[in-house]
């Protein structure tokens, strides 16, 4: 089974743009959550899919966003760039089904540096 | 909110040698922990987990307690090898709603290098 997978592994941006990542999740799983990484701060909570409807949000301002299509695969969007966006940006997934769902399977990430 | 504190931030042991890590949580409704080991150029990888009903679960080398009362939690690896290299991480969760993922608080990371 394949694990989640995201798109692309590294960007580079200036400051001002705007970029969108890409996540497909295990198969089977309906549940996408985004995750940001950096050396300071850690790993903070972005916001969480389901159903193509966004359950839970962290405390990111609203340069951030996200969404979810019918086959579960989440993109998230960052506009006006700023260097401090610079960070690994992780998606992870989880199945709804049985008890395992609440275990988040993480992919490798997409590794965003703001010029 | 959430907040996890973990130590210590880097730990170096010989190899075959046990490893023990601690994490604090702050809410009491939190029932969710699990650890994730972080490789270099990879994303966490879920290696254990366990919840508020049970004190301990062992998987092989690797077991995690956790102290309802005293709100922490700690991973232990024994019998170290080279491969456990990496940067370990805590986390706690109490969000659980139906059909929703849950929401994890991070703790800082742990630095883990096994010397030969």
């Amino acid at each position: 089974k394949a694990g989640v997978t995201q798109t692309p592994r590294y960007l580079i941006k200036t400051r001002g743009q705007q970029v969108t990542l890409s996540c497909s999740p295990i198969s089977g799983h309906r549940s996408v959550s985004w995750y940001q990484q950096t050396p300071g701060q850690g790993l903070q909570f972005l916001f969480e899919y389901f159903s193509e409807t966004q359950r839970n949000k962290g405390n990111f301002p609203g340069r951030f966003s996200g969404r979810q299509f019918s086959n579960s695969r989440s993109e998230m969007n960052v506009s006006t760039l700023e260097l401090g966006d610079s960070a690994l940006y992780l998606c992870a997934s989880s199945s709804k089904m049985g008890g395992d769902n609440e275990k988040l399977f993480f992919g490798s990430g997409t590794q965003l540096s703001v010029l | 909110g959430e907040n996890v504190e973990q130590h210590p931030s880097t730990l170096s042991v010989q190899e075959g040698d046990s490893a023990v890590i601690k994490c604090t949580y702050s809410d009491s409704a939190s029932n969710y922990f699990p650890w994730y080991k972080q490789e270099l150029g990879k994303g966490p990888q879920l290696i254990i987990d366990i919840r508020s009903n049970v004190g301990e679960k062992k998987d092989q080398r690797i077991a995690v307690t956790l102290n309802k009362t005293a709100k922490h939690f700690s991973l232990h690896i024994t019998e170290t090898q080279p491969e456990d290299s990496a940067v370990y991480f805590c986390a706690a969760s109490n969000h659980l709603s139906s059909g929703s993922a849950r929401q994890l608080t991070f703790g800082s990371g742990t630095q883990l290098t096994v010397l030969p």
